[in-house]
């Protein structure tokens, strides 16, 4: 059983619907919670960083965690064609060095 | 201009072949990366180097070797290359106090024929 399980989809939303994307851990010293989002053929980049339990928003994009459940989420608002790519969490325990612990990605797909 | 840059983009090769694979940022960042992303885009890291020193060496054959000659290039040389190299490699590099806020590379695709 891997770490980080997240769902591969593909999900496919029609533009302007509210998507989630969630991820599950089984190691409780996971402190740092992060989502990347990745576009095709491209390396990934930096959406959303939190850190312990709790919401975060900007713009479009809210994180949680609730780290009682072991479970991460990531909500996206009035979704748009440009946010289809695969959406990566990771997560890292402290004192690790920066090893940052991924899931497989969930890849989505926005039509119009 | 390019955070992080890698070269090259796409590499063709034999199976027992040596290559390798370069790296370069740009952003003053302390802490450089390898991740390897398979063909279920797993990404998994490989090594981690600070300041040139390696501080993450995770259960990686000896035939990847990384060399980081200064804290702005991390290299990757991958000796006597197998089928199962083949994935996507990845440069990252994050600042000292955000250091799990990683910047990517676009990625080096490696296929090992």
């Amino acid at each position: 059983q891997k770490e980080v399980e997240q769902d591969p989809g593909p999900l496919s939303v029609p533009e302007g619907a509210i998507v989630s994307l969630n991820c599950t851990y089984s190691n409780s010293a996971f402190q740092y919670f992060m989502w990347y989002r990745q576009y095709s053929r491209k390396g990934p980049e930096l959406l959303m960083y939190t850190y312990s339990s709790g919401n975060k928003e900007d713009g479009r994009f809210t994180a949680q965690v609730d780290k009682s459940s072991k479970y991460i989420s990531l909500f996206i608002r009035d979704s748009q064609p440009s946010d289809s790519a695969t959406y990566l969490c990771a997560m890292e325990r402290p004192g690790t060095a920066s090893k940052l612990t991924f899931g497989t990605g969930t890849r989505l797909q926005v039509t119009l | 201009d390019t955070a992080v840059s890698q070269t090259p983009k796409y590499l063709v090769t034999q199976m027992g072949n040596d290559k390798s694979i370069k790296c370069e940022q740009n952003l003053g960042h302390d802490t450089m990366y390898w991740y390897k992303q398979d063909s279920k885009k797993f990404l998994k890291i490989m090594f981690s180097y600070n300041n040139k020193e390696l501080i993450i060496n995770e259960t990686v054959p000896n035939r990847f070797s990384p060399k980081s000659p200064d804290k702005a290039h991390l290299n990757l040389h991958i000796n006597s290359l197998e089928l199962g190299d083949s994935a996507v490699y990845f440069c990252a590099s994050s600042p000292p106090a955000g250091a799990n806020v990683l910047t990517f590379g676009a990625g080096s695709r490696l296929t090992v024929l």
